[in-house]
This record gives structure tokens, sequence and C-alpha cells, in this order.
């Protein structure tokens, strides 16, 4: 089983709709959950940062962490034709990094809005 | 533009050449990482610098080969490369290594081994 599993998509939703982006993982230990975003030809920007379980609001983005379900999710309200990227998740262990740690990343989801 | 660059943005290079590519940050930070971002692959890290000494290889091919002499400046050495390594090379920093210190990437070289 992999550790991280996100669906590549793509995903096309029209403007203004409600985006959910999902990932699963296998590994019980992650404790912290991060969501990025990559435009094309670009490098990935940091979206949204949770410790633990729980829910985290930042505009129109909210993260969603359900650690009994090894479950995470990004929701994009009122989503833009800007929002067009792919969404990639990443998870970790530990805070501060030694040998043993690792930053796990999905493989991303396309994400397209429709004017 | 972020505070991170890479040079050069696109590379070819045959299986016998040695190229390096170099990654320079201006923020500041003490941490610096190089990953691969191969095509339907997750993004992968393979070394981090934590102040200038590595803390993490995740178990990399020794044909490439990291070098960080400065904080700011960061370089990943390639040698008899294969084309299975054709991928993007980003380069990141963050103030300190690890989470929750947010990364900020560089736009990434795109490097073809042919």
């Amino acid at each position: 089983q992999k550790e991280v599993e996100q669906d590549p998509g793509p995903l096309s939703v029209p403007e203004g709709a409600i985006v959910s982006l999902n990932c699963t993982y296998s590994n019980s230990a992650f404790q912290y959950f991060m969501w990025y975003r990559q435009y094309s030809r670009k490098g990935p920007e940091l979206l949204m940062y949770t410790y633990s379980s729980g829910n985290k609001e930042d505009g129109r983005f909210t993260a969603q962490v359900d650690k009994s379900s090894k479950y995470i999710s990004l929701f994009i309200r009122d989503s833009q034709p800007s929002d067009s990227a792919t969404y990639l998740c990443a998870m970790s262990s530990r805070a501060l990094m030694n040998r043993d740690d690792k930053i796990i990343f999905g493989k991303g989801t396309r994400l397209h809005i429709l004017p | 533009e972020t505070g991170v660059t890479q040079t050069p943005r696109h590379l070819v290079m045959g299986m016998t050449n040695k190229k390096s590519l170099k990654c320079e940050q201006h923020l500041g930070h003490n941490a610096m990482y190089w990953y691969k971002q191969s095509a339907k692959k997750p993004l992968e890290l393979m070394f981090v610098y934590s102040l200038e000494e590595r803390v993490e290889n995740n178990s990399v091919p020794s044909r490439f080969s990291p070098e960080c002499p400065n904080s700011s400046h960061l370089f990943l050495h390639l040698h008899t490369l294969q084309p299975e390594d054709s991928a993007l090379y980003l380069c990141a920093s963050s103030l300190l290594a690890g989470v929750p210190y947010e990364q900020y990437f560089g736009p990434g070289t795109r490097l073809t081994v042919t």
C-alpha cells in the first residue's frame, strides 16, 4: 500500500463551485499535514498547514484532517479560474527533521475551474 | 517570483556528461532542499541541508552529489545520469529544516538526459 494516495484528476468544475480535494494515507505516525498549490512551470507554494486532527480555515480555503480515517481534505469555496493548478498534499511524522524523518507527497490533483 | 532562484531553467545532457544545478536563496533561511518531480510520480525529497550540514539523504544514487557551501547556495552535481533521471529538479529553502517551517520553492530546472 502506498503511503499517500491522491487522485491525479483532472478535476473540472464550474466557476463558483465548491471544490473538494482529498488524500488518504497509511502511516498513522503522520501528524503534520500540508497542502501545496503548483501552477504550470512554477514550484509548489504552501497553501495550508495543519497539525493533528481538526479543521483550519484561511479565506476561501479549509483544510480538514481526520486521523481516525487517515483522510485529509482541502475545500475551496467560490472557486475562481485562478485556482486552476495542481494541488499536492504532503505529510510528515515529526517537526524538525532528522535522518529518520520524511516528508511524503501525494502525486497531486490537477484542477480546472471553468469560467 | 520567489526569493529562490535556480539555474539553468532547462538542461539537456548526455549520459556521459557532468553538469551542475545551482540554487540560491535570498530569504535568510538556514535549510535548503533538493526535490525530484517526475511525471505521474509524487514529489520526492532527495537531500536536506540544515546550517550547511546534510541531515537527510533519501537513498539517492551516487550519480547525484549535493554541495552546500553556505546557507544561501546549494548545488546538485550530476554525472553519468540515466534517461530515467529526466525530471524537474526543484530547490526549496525554509527558516529551519522540517515542518512547520514553510518551504519556499524555486521554479525548478527541467533536466532531459539523452
